[in-house]
């Protein structure tokens, strides 16, 4: 079955630093790739996407690439805010018509000033 | 676009009650909802797929008499936790597919609903 491991955090990083945050995954075929952001308190929101090998996903000074040889989508930032702050979920997708996602355990990231 | 609405966002209720959940997709129709738990420090568990006009499907160890799924329109699909027991407490999370296919392999998700069984 589809699985996603991503390291588990928390993270924490003082602000203007680098953010990486690492995605692998098992799947069958060819998935489509996500980040999801959840903020305290709040549901879940689209960050980035990517749909095939060799995309790269943006949104926000993130960014992430489909890497099908590692079948990884790390994702990584410049320069992170506070208002970077949250927990991130690596998530795929089988395409076809059922389209259930298979999310990681989430990684905590908390930026200090 | 493509937002996608919950209610209520908290909800506390007592136990042996029943306690109903809705989700909506506010600018878009959704032939496909899927209802998610979360607990805490932990990833999001998909609980059921609920088609509009159907039976809903449920995951693996998710008691389908517990969590009645209820998909009646093309924009509204509900949850209903019966005879709720301080272990039903959790977040849920629903998400939709548009049904014109908008996003490829994306789901929308709503802003969740918290739910405290005393």
């Amino acid at each position: 079955g589809n699985s996603v491991t991503q390291m588990e955090g928390p993270v924490t990083l003082s602000e203007e630093a680098f953010l990486t945050i690492n995605c692998t995954y098992t799947a069958t075929g060819y998935p489509s790739l996500f980040w999801y952001v959840q903020y305290p308190g709040e549901g879940l929101q689209l960050l980035l996407k990517a749909t095939k090998a060799d995309d790269k996903g943006s949104n926000k000074g993130f960014e992430a690439t489909y890497r099908k040889e590692t079948t990884s989508f790390h994702l990584e930032k410049g320069s992170v805010q506070v208002s970077d702050s949250a927990v991130y979920f690596c998530a795929l997708t089988n395409s076809g018509g059922y389209q259930k996602v298979t999310f990681g355990i989430g990684t905590k990231l908390q930026v200090i000033p | 676009g493509a937002v996608v609405s919950q209610h209520p966002s908290r909800v506390i209720c007592k136990s042996g009650t029943s306690v109903k959940i809705e989700c909506r997709s506010l600018d878009f129709q959704a032939t496909t909802m899927f209802w998610y738990r979360q607990f805490p420090k932990k990833s999001l568990m998909l609980m059921a797929t609920s088609n509009e006009g159907s039976k809903a499907t449920y995951e693996q160890g998710v008691e389908k008499d517990k969590f009645l799924i209820n998909h009646a329109s093309l924009t509204l699909s509900t949850l209903t936790v019966t005879s709720a027991h301080p272990e039903d407490s959790s977040f849920y999370i629903c998400s939709a597919r548009d049904r014109i296919g908008r996003g490829e392999n994306e789901q929308f998700f709503g802003p969740g609903t918290r739910l405290t069984v005393l």
